[in-house]
């Protein structure tokens, strides 16, 4: 069975401060996408990599694809208060096959 | 943007009894998934849906449960005799047929509460 790790699982900062949230597995996979969720709404996708090593950059937000594919992580540079949610890693292990989703990071962001 | 719409938002009912969620995926997508989040819990797979079959299924997705795509909008998932623990928030999802790492559409969700 493969699993996705998060941490943490919990984190609360000022405005501003920047902040690094990490997604793991012992497993390969084919891609790894990042999502953000809002209480009571379902998942929203923000970005996908594919390639070990990937680098990929959504304005303040860098996310990185581990040269192995089996980790990732979310950077987030000067956080505000928007930033807030709860921030999913999700895998693909085969090409068209369901995303296994980690537990998440819950984010708040206070000015 | 497109848009996976649910319905009910919240479904209500009593312990044994059969419920449908129901699914509108986006139109010109192929590919049909249901997942669920208990409270509190991750995000979990339950089945995709794909050319009219089945395509994957979790071990959550037993006998209790079904998938039927009625017409060519609807995509229902069916819970035979609910139990307390399938108390969740359901998720529809679809997605076009692409490259790797397609985007997935989530639906809002179905709130069941089972008492």
């Amino acid at each position: 069975t493969q699993l996705l790790e998060q941490s943490p699982q919990f984190l609360s900062i000022q405005e501003g401060e920047n902040l690094t949230v990490y997604c793991n597995s012992s497993s390969v996979f084919s891609s790894l996408q990042w999502y953000r969720q809002e209480p009571g709404e379902g998942p929203v996708l923000l970005v996908t990599v594919v390639t070990g090593g990937e680098v990929k950059k959504l304005k303040r937000l860098t996310f990185q694809f581990g040269d192995a594919r089996k980790d990732s992580s979310l950077h987030i540079t000067a956080a505000q208060p928007g930033d807030t949610g709860l921030y999913l890693c999700a895998g693909a292990g085969q090409a068209g096959t369901a995303l296994i989703f980690g537990k998440g990071t819950t984010l708040s962001v206070s000015s | 943007e497109p848009e996976v719409t649910q319905t009910p938002s919240h479904q209500v009912t009593q312990m044994g009894q059969e419920v449908i969620l129901r699914c509108v995926p986006i139109s010109n997508h192929l590919y049909f998934y249901w997942y669920r989040q208990i409270l509190g819990q991750k995000v979990e797979f339950l089945v995709s849906f794909y050319n009219n079959e089945i395509s994957e299924k979790s071990e959550i997705f037993d006998d209790q449960f079904s998938v039927e795509r009625p017409d060519g909008s609807n995509f229902t998932l069916k819970i035979r005799s609910t139990k307390l623990e399938d108390s969740a928030m359901y998720f529809c999802a679809s997605r076009g047929q692409g490259a790797m790492g397609e985007k997935l559409f989530f639906g809002s969700g179905t709130q069941l509460s089972v008492l």
